[in-house]
């Protein structure tokens, strides 16, 4: 099976930075996914890493080591609306998308 | 309509009964998914479909059944519900299998 862990809880100041790391191991590899879920709303995506390296989108920055089996979703400059869960998504041999437990961020002014 | 619907928003049912979940999507996806969200497991794969009248099981695929007869809709069918059911389930599109995956609003299903 998949594994992919990923911290539960996770609290930062308004202005700060976080960053939510992500363990995976799975059976084969083809791709990251992080999204951004909101309390009650469906899951948004926020970023794909396929290749080792940071993708950088605005405020939210991604990074990838396929040989460690781990990334990061680094967010920047927090704002409150950024108070969500955060996902990390491993795409498979199979192609089958599996989901960490995510992990709720919480800002505080 | 634009991106992906589902069907109803919440329900209530009695055990045993039987139960359809609508979705669907208007960006001609090739693939559609079924998850389950349940709290601290994070979102699992009940049955997907990698193109039309296509369809594959996933993580939890027990008790549910799905159909692809087109590009637009993949019901999910609770045949005889059970208390174990209860939870919050996403239907998702994606492009492609390996494309980022777009998710309806979510059914909140009880079951009692």
């Amino acid at each position: 099976g998949q594994n992919i862990d990923q911290p539960t809880e996770m609290t930062a100041t308004e202005g700060a930075i976080v960053q939510i790391n992500c363990t995976y191991q799975t059976s084969g590899f083809n791709g990251l996914f992080w999204y951004q879920q909101h309390a009650g709303e469906a899951p948004t995506f926020l970023s794909y890493n396929v290749l080792d390296g940071l993708e950088e989108k605005g405020r939210f920055s991604s990074f990838l080591s396929r040989s460690k089996g781990y990334s990061y979703l680094l967010l920047k400059e927090l704002q409150m609306k950024d108070s969500a869960s955060y996902l990390c998504a491993v795409i498979s041999n199979d192609y089958k998308l599996s989901f960490g437990a995510g992990t709720t961020v919480t800002v505080r002014a | 309509i634009a991106g992906i619907t589902q069907a109803p928003t919440s329900q209530i049912l009695a055990a045993g009964r039987r139960m359809t979940l609508r979705c669907t999507q208007d960006m001609r996806h090739n693939a559609m998914y079924w998850y389950r969200q349940d709290l601290g497991l994070g979102l699992r794969l009940i049955h997907y479909s990698n193109t039309a009248g296509t369809t594959g099981k996933g993580e939890v695929p027990d008790g549910y059944s799905v159909s692809r007869a087109n590009t637009d809709d993949f019901p999910l069918t609770l045949a005889s519900a059970v208390p174990s059911q209860t939870s919050v389930y996403f239907c998702a599109s994606s492009e492609t299998t390996y494309n980022e995956q777009f998710f309806g609003p979510g059914t909140r299903l009880t079951v009692l």
